[in-house]
């Protein structure tokens, strides 16, 4: 089982419409959950950290849920300029349970927004 | 506050060359790390360092070495090139959190390298 696992896509949506990513992972000790996105061609961005309460930014909202080992990402009211890899990283942690800058990326879910 | 800073942008080797990739930040972080993205995967991450003189290896470390002298620099070296090596390498740096765990990394604009 991968690390980190990512639907690929690609999700093609119209303009407005609301969509949703889930990323698992494998490692239950796992801290550090971000999002990240990435145009054609250039470097990854962070989107947003996730921290376990849930939290939300503008149109994005990011949730984790430990017992599952899931982290979501919705999108509400898609623009096109949302087209994107969305990739999902996990910093896993060692049987200690100390992390040490070590982050793994899930192979990323594609998003076209049309109009 | 130039960030994460990685040269060249575009190289072309041929198998067997060797070359250092550069990378630098002026940020003060503790962590770097480096990666490599092929069409269809993501990022993988080739080694990583949590400071000065602390490197570690990461999935895909083999046919690469790293060194971190200072906090700002970490290149990165293909001891002899091979076709399986042409990716598009990232490198990041992120400062260390509470506990040693991750803030988010920043990453440079990446170099294309081609092996022929």
């Amino acid at each position: 089982r991968k690390e980190v696992e990512q639907d690929p896509g690609p999700f093609n949506v119209p303009e407005g419409a609301t969509v949703a990513f889930n990323c698992t992972y494998s490692n239950s000790a796992s801290q550090s959950f971000f999002w990240y996105r990435q145009d054609c061609r250039k470097e990854p961005k962070l989107l947003m950290s996730v921290y376990s309460s849930g939290n939300e930014d503008g149109r994005f909202t990011a949730q984790l849920n430990r017992a599952s080992q899931y982290i979501s990402l919705l999108i509400r009211d898609s623009k096109l300029s949302d087209s994107a890899t969305y990739l999902c990283v996990v910093n896993p942690s060692n049987a200690g349970g100390t992390s040490y800058g070590k982050l793994t990326f899930g192979q990323g879910t594609i998003l076209t927004v049309h109009p | 506050n130039a960030g994460v800073t990685q040269t060249p942008k575009f190289q072309v080797l041929k198998t067997g060359q060797s070359m250092t990739l550069q990378c630098a930040q002026d940020m003060n972080h503790e962590y770097m790390s480096w990666y490599r993205q092929d069409p269809g995967m993501g990022l993988r991450l080739i080694h990583y360092s949590v400071g000065a003189g602390i490197t570690d290896q990461g999935e895909v470390p083999n046919g690469y070495n790293v060194s971190r002298s200072t906090t700002e620099d970490f290149p990165l070296r293909l001891l002899s090139a091979a076709p399986s090596q042409t990716s598009v390498y990232f490198c990041a740096s992120s400062r260390r959190g509470i506990n040693y765990s991750n803030q988010p990394q920043h990453f440079g604009d990446g170099t294309r390298l081609s092996i022929l």
